[in-house]
């Protein structure tokens, strides 16, 4: 079973419109992530949430929020779409505190802004 | 604010020689380090952490406290090991995520 499942895989869409990305974890992790992988490759943390906190890093716009139905989940909303938006994204999990803090990732989603 | 450092964007090596890949760190606490590596276009993979100090699929890592480094090492490099490798960093108890490196790309060369 896929532990950190993200959907979809692609999205491409224009400048403007609204979507949305959504994540699932079946660990039973209590935190959650977004990151962004850029055209270089380069990896950087979007939002960290667990049922009590989150933390936002500053650099996002405010254009993307997260949204947690439940402990299992942890979507990815943009609005008004720009074309340096284009990356892939990948959601993680991890549960804090314990023995194993391993951070679990899902296969990404590439959005294209055109 | 912790900072992580690759120097090498690109890593290329023979098959069957030595292969290191270097990462430096920032932080004025005591971090967790670890090394993600991500094969062609599929999701990162947890490769090492220095808390749990094993050898996984040849590479070994050891955490420099004076050096404030973590190079990822392997005496031998294997074609399969081309990938993207990725030295992090965590924080407290992990709640603000990882703080990646620029990665590096590793070429193995036949």
């Amino acid at each position: 079973d896929t532990a950190v499942s993200q959907t979809p895989k692609y999205l491409v869409t224009q400048m403007g419109n609204d979507k949305s990305i959504k994540c699932e974890q079946n660990l039973g992790h209590d935190t959650m992530y977004w990151y962004k992988q850029d055209s270089k490759k380069f990896l950087k943390i979007m939002f960290s949430y667990n049922n009590k906190e989150l933390i936002i890093n500053e650099t996002v716009p405010n254009r993307f929020s997260p949204k947690s139905p439940d402990k299992a989940h942890l979507n990815l909303h943009i609005n008004s779409l720009e074309l340096g938006d284009s990356a892939v994204y990948f959601c993680a999990s991890s549960q804090q505190g314990g023995s194993n803090t391993e951070a679990f990732f899902g296969q990404g989603t590439r959005l294209t802004v055109v | 604010a912790q900072r992580v450092t690759q120097p090498e964007k690109l890593l290329s090596v023979f098959k069957g020689a030595p292969v290191e890949l270097k990462c430096n760190y920032s932080y004025s606490g005591s971090p967790e380090l670890f090394w993600y590596v991500q094969y062609s276009r599929q999701r990162l993979q947890l490769l090492l952490r220095h808390i749990s100090r094993e050898s996984i699929k040849g590479f070994t890592a050891d955490l420099n406290k004076g050096e404030t480094s973590f190079h990822l090492k392997k005496p031998f490099a294997q074609e399969e090991d081309s990938a993207m490798y990725y030295c992090a960093l965590r924080t407290g108890g992990g709640a603000d995520g990882l703080t990646f490196g620029k990665g590096t790309h590793l070429i193995i060369q036949p």
